[in-house]
C-alpha cells in the first residue's frame, strides 16, 4: 500500500544536538502529523500541519508542510535526554481519512 | 486532546484463541480507528470504525478474522480471532473528533496499546 518515506531510520547524537528528520510522498497530502512513540505507549502527537507551506513550533520543535505537500520536515533544537524515542510522520489524504505512517526514525542521545 | 484508555494493557494467549480488545475515549468522537504495529515496524491502519454502520477494513484485513463494535461514540472494541504467532502484535486504537473549540478534525489521538503475545 501507500507508504511514506522517512529518513534518516535512526539517529545517535549529543545532547545539545540540533536533530533534522523529513518524510516524503509521491503522493500529495492534506495534512500532515509528527508523533512520538515512547517504548510501550502509544504514539503522542506534538505537531499538525494542515497549509501547504506552513511552519509551526511546539517548544523545541518545529516541523513544516512542504510546498509542494509532498513532504514535510521535523527540527528538534538542543535535545535533551528525554527526546529518545521513535519519531513518525503521518500523512492524511483529506479530512477524515486514514493516517498512511513513515516508517519512524529512532533517535538515540547521549548525555 | 482526547485522553484513550485501552484493556488489556497486554496479555499472552494461545494458538486457536479469541481476544477481545477495548477501547473507551473521555469524549465523544465521530471516528475510531483500529492499527497494528508489529515489533520494530510502523503502523498499519486496520479498519475504521463509525458508529452506526459497519466497520472499514482496509486491504489484507477482513472482518472474520478482526471483528470490530462500536456501540457509541466513545467505546469500540477489536477483537483477534483465531490467533496465531503472526498475531503478536501492538494493536492501538485512535479517535478522530470534530471541530471542537482548538481542536480539528484531522488530529488523531493515540490509546497506550495492547501488546499481544500468542504462543
Amino acid at each position: 500500500g501507500q507508504q511514506l518515506n522517512q529518513s534518516p531510520q535512526s539517529m545517535f547524537i549529543q545532547e545539545g544536538e540540533d536533530v533534522s528528520m523529513n518524510c516524503t510522498s509521491s503522493s500529495i497530502f492534506n495534512t500532515w502529523l509528527w508523533y512520538k512513540q515512547d517504548p510501550g505507549e502509544g504514539p503522542v502527537l506534538l505537531i499538525a500541519l494542515y497549509k501547504a507551506g506552513e511552519l509551526t513550533s511546539n517548544g523545541r520543535l518545529t516541523a513544516q508542510f512542504g510546498i509542494t505537500r509532498k513532504d514535510s520536515f521535523l527540527n528538534i533544537s538542543a535535545s535533551i535526554p528525554s527526546d529518545v524515542g521513535i519519531y513518525f510522520c503521518a500523512g492524511q489524504l483529506y479530512q477524515g481519512g486514514k493516517l498512511i505512517f513513515g516508517q519512524g526514525t529512532e533517535l538515540s542521545v547521549k548525555p | 486532546s482526547a485522553v484513550i484508555s485501552q484493556k488489556p494493557s497486554r496479555d499472552i494467549c494461545q494458538r486457536g484463541t479469541s481476544l477481545t480488545i477495548q477501547c473507551q475515549v473521555d469524549s465523544q468522537v465521530t471516528m475510531m480507528f483500529w492499527y497494528r504495529q508489529q515489533p520494530g515496524q510502523s503502523l498499519t491502519l486496520i479498519a475504521t470504525a463509525n458508529q452506526g454502520s459497519e466497520a472499514t477494513y482496509e486491504s489484507g484485513f477482513v472482518i472474520d478474522k478482526f471483528p470490530i463494535s462500536r456501540p457509541n461514540l466513545t467505546f469500540s472494541t477489536l477483537t483477534v480471532s483465531n490467533m496465531s504467532p503472526e498475531d503478536s502484535s501492538i494493536y492501538l486504537c485512535s479517535s478522530q473528533t470534530g471541530t471542537s473549540g482548538s481542536l480539528t478534525y484531522n488530529e488523531q489521538f493515540f490509546g497506550p496499546g495492547t501488546r499481544l503475545t500468542v504462543l
